[in-house]
This record gives C-alpha cells, sequence and structure tokens, in this order.
C-alpha cells in the first residue's frame, strides 16, 4: 500500500493552466477506474473535485478536469483563480480492495 | 444537506484505546458504504478503513489491520471506529466519510493524540 506519487508543488499565475500528475501501479491507477480528486484548504476537510478519473461532481466548476494514461492521472485546472491555491490529493482505489492517496501536491497561484 | 460529525478524540497514552464516533445526517445512511481516512500533522491523507452499506464486509490498511475495527449502527446513523493499542504514529485528524468507491463528503475530522 505505497501511496501514490505526486509533485510536491506546482505553480501557475492567475488565468493559465497547471497539471497535477499522479502515479501508481498497475494494481491501483493502472488497473482502476475510480481515481478521484480532492481539493484542501488549510485547516480544511477534503473536498471532492474529480471521481471515476474524469468526471465532475455537481458544483465543481468546469475549470477542472481529469484524465488517465497507463499508471498515471492528471488534474488539469484551466483559468488559474486565486481560491484555487490549496492542497490536492489524488485517490484510487486497488485490486486489494483497499484505497490509497498520493502525497499530496501545493499549488501556489502567483 | 449531508453531514458528518466526529466526535471522541482526545489525548491517550501509547498502548491506549479510544472509539470515535460520527453521526450522520442528510442521506440514506444505510445505503451507502463509510470511510475512515487519518492526516496527521502537517502531513497527507492517509485510507484507513471502510466498511460496506450492510456493516458485513470491512476493509483495512496495512498500518492499522488488527487494531482498528470499523462498525456501524444504521439504526443510529453512526459510525464507528475502535482504535486499540495505539501507537505515536496514529497521531492524526480522523475523518468520517460517506462513499463506496469514491468518498464524496468528509467531516471536519477528529483530533487524535497519542503521547505520553
Amino acid at each position: 500500500q505505497s501511496a501514490l506519487t505526486q509533485p510536491a508543488s506546482v505553480s501557475g499565475s492567475p488565468g493559465q493552466s497547471i497539471t497535477i500528475s499522479c502515479t501508481g501501479t498497475s494494481t491501483d491507477v493502472g488497473g482502476s477506474n475510480f481515481v478521484s480528486w480532492y481539493q484542501q484548504h488549510p485547516g480544511k476537510a477534503p473536498k471532492l473535485m474529480i471521481y471515476d478519473v474524469s468526471k465532475r461532481p455537481s458544483g465543481v466548476s468546469n475549470r477542472f478536469s481529469g484524465s488517465k494514461s497507463g499508471n498515471t492521472a492528471s488534474l488539469t485546472i484551466s483559468g488559474l483563480q486565486a481560491e484555487d491555491e490549496a492542497d490536492y490529493y489524488c485517490s484510487s482505489y486497488t485490486s486489494s480492495s483497499t484505497w490509497v492517496f498520493g502525497g499530496g501536491t501545493k499549488l501556489t497561484v502567483l | 444537506q449531508v453531514q458528518l460529525v466526529e466526535s471522541g478524540g482526545g489525548v491517550v497514552q501509547p498502548g491506549g484505546s479510544l472509539r470515535l464516533s460520527c453521526i450522520a445526517s442528510g442521506f440514506t445512511f444505510s445505503s451507502y458504504g463509510m470511510h475512515w481516512v487519518r492526516q496527521a500533522p502537517g502531513k497527507g491523507l492517509e485510507w484507513v478503513t471502510f466498511v460496506r452499506d450492510d456493516g458485513i464486509n470491512k476493509y483495512y490498511a496495512d498500518s492499522v489491520k488488527g487494531r482498528f475495527t470499523i462498525s456501524r449502527d444504521n439504526s443510529k446513523n453512526t459510525l464507528y471506529v475502535q482504535m486499540n493499542s495505539l501507537r505515536t504514529e496514529d497521531t492524526a485528524v480522523y475523518y468520517c466519510a460517506k462513499g463506496g468507491i469514491s468518498i464524496d463528503y468528509w467531516g471536519q475530522g477528529t483530533l487524535v493524540t497519542v503521547s505520553s
């Protein structure tokens, strides 16, 4: 149950697009259609942004999108806004019927 | 609206026990699987345990297997986790979270500190 690999930090200017990667193995990301992404502001609970690799919950901006290729999933945020500054975590269901999270990525909006 | 309210956190000595509770409202509790996820201070999220809607099938992270037990009372809309043989590395905010394969709602968390 090793954590999924995410970059520790990414940054972008308002209006730009950024992509956060999430790399696992064939037993989790690569073999699962159940990859989720969560946004967490300091001192707050996480919020679901993307589920089932690329689906957006009701109420989440369409500036957020998800995709997957092989063992790597990605979260793209377009038209960066100041309120997007937060920590982002990916998660995958695994072949062992467990769940695993990524180490988290701190997004800074310059 | 979905609400998940955790309680039961506190300070406990290594080797001690604690039971966390999570009261759910705003949805049909008995129809959904439920998770506990934790976050050590300044660290990332770690999945801990999951129980299916009927309370029968349960799954655990290797780090807590044999020490933690998840359970639920669908008549009381309440989720529990019994934590035994606690270690300093179990210190974290524990979140109750709704969902089957995908977690869609989280509580605000309760802090568990394991320290002598």
